[in-house]
């Protein structure tokens, strides 16, 4: 069936360092590929979302582009902040109900 | 306002109880959903309901029966619970759509951490 797979983290950054995280998928067909963030205490929100090949989505200085070759979709920000420190999710929706990854824990140090 | 809201935010219970979660949404959706977190943050959906009808019932022991009493609403109650049942609990909620397949965000709730005993 159709899965996520996402880095494993934690993943510890310094202030204003560039952020990638890593998101490959399998799927049948063309799915719909989202990342969602949940900040501590709270549910999930979308960050961005693409929903074709070479999309690219963006929000608050995020980007994510919509590899169909690679099957891929990697997170990436270029200066991080500690306001950013959360965990984030890649999910896709195609024949199936929205699928996640298992998540991806950031903290970002001043 | 809060678009999707759940209650309560904490449940403490013993094992063997039956307890409800109730959520709500004000965003005119059509589609709603009940999603656990294991401890390890893993997120999976458990059922869907569109427009009052169940879409969406993944392999979830049937002592959890959702209810939609209104599109507004899809609560959730739990019988005979079972340690294995501690988790945090997300209600969400999208336009349109069945679940499966679309471009549609879906919105979360604050979730209910449930904790059995």
């Amino acid at each position: 069936g159709d899965s996520v797979t996402q880095m494993e983290g934690p993943v510890t950054l310094s202030e204003e360092a560039f952020l990638t995280i890593n998101c490959t998928y399998t799927a049948t067909g063309y799915p719909s590929l989202f990342w969602y963030v949940q900040y501590p205490g709270e549910g999930l929100q979308l960050l961005l979302k693409a929903t074709k090949a070479d999309d690219k989505g963006s929000n608050k200085g995020f980007e994510a582009t919509y590899r169909k070759e690679t099957t891929s979709f990697h997170l990436e920000k270029g200066s991080v902040q500690v306001s950013d420190s959360a965990v984030y999710f890649c999910a896709l929706t195609g024949n199936t109900p929205l699928v996640f990854g298992k998540g991806t824990r950031l903290s970002v140090i001043a | 306002d809060t678009a999707v809201s759940q209650t309560p935010k904490y449940l403490v219970t013993q094992m063997g109880n039956d307890k409800s979660i109730k959520c709500e949404q004000n965003l005119g959706h059509d589609t709603m959903y009940w999603y656990k977190q294991d401890s390890k943050k893993f997120l999976k959906i458990m059922f869907s309901y569109n427009n009052k009808e169940l879409i969406i019932n993944e392999t979830v022991p049937n002592r959890f029966s959702p209810k939609s009493p209104d599109k507004a609403h899809l609560n959730l109650h739990i019988n005979s619970l079972e340690l294995g049942d501690s988790a945090v609990y997300f209600c969400a909620s999208s336009l349109t759509g069945t679940g499966i397949g679309g471009t549609d965000t879906q919105y979360f709730g604050p979730g209910t951490r449930l904790t059995v005993l």
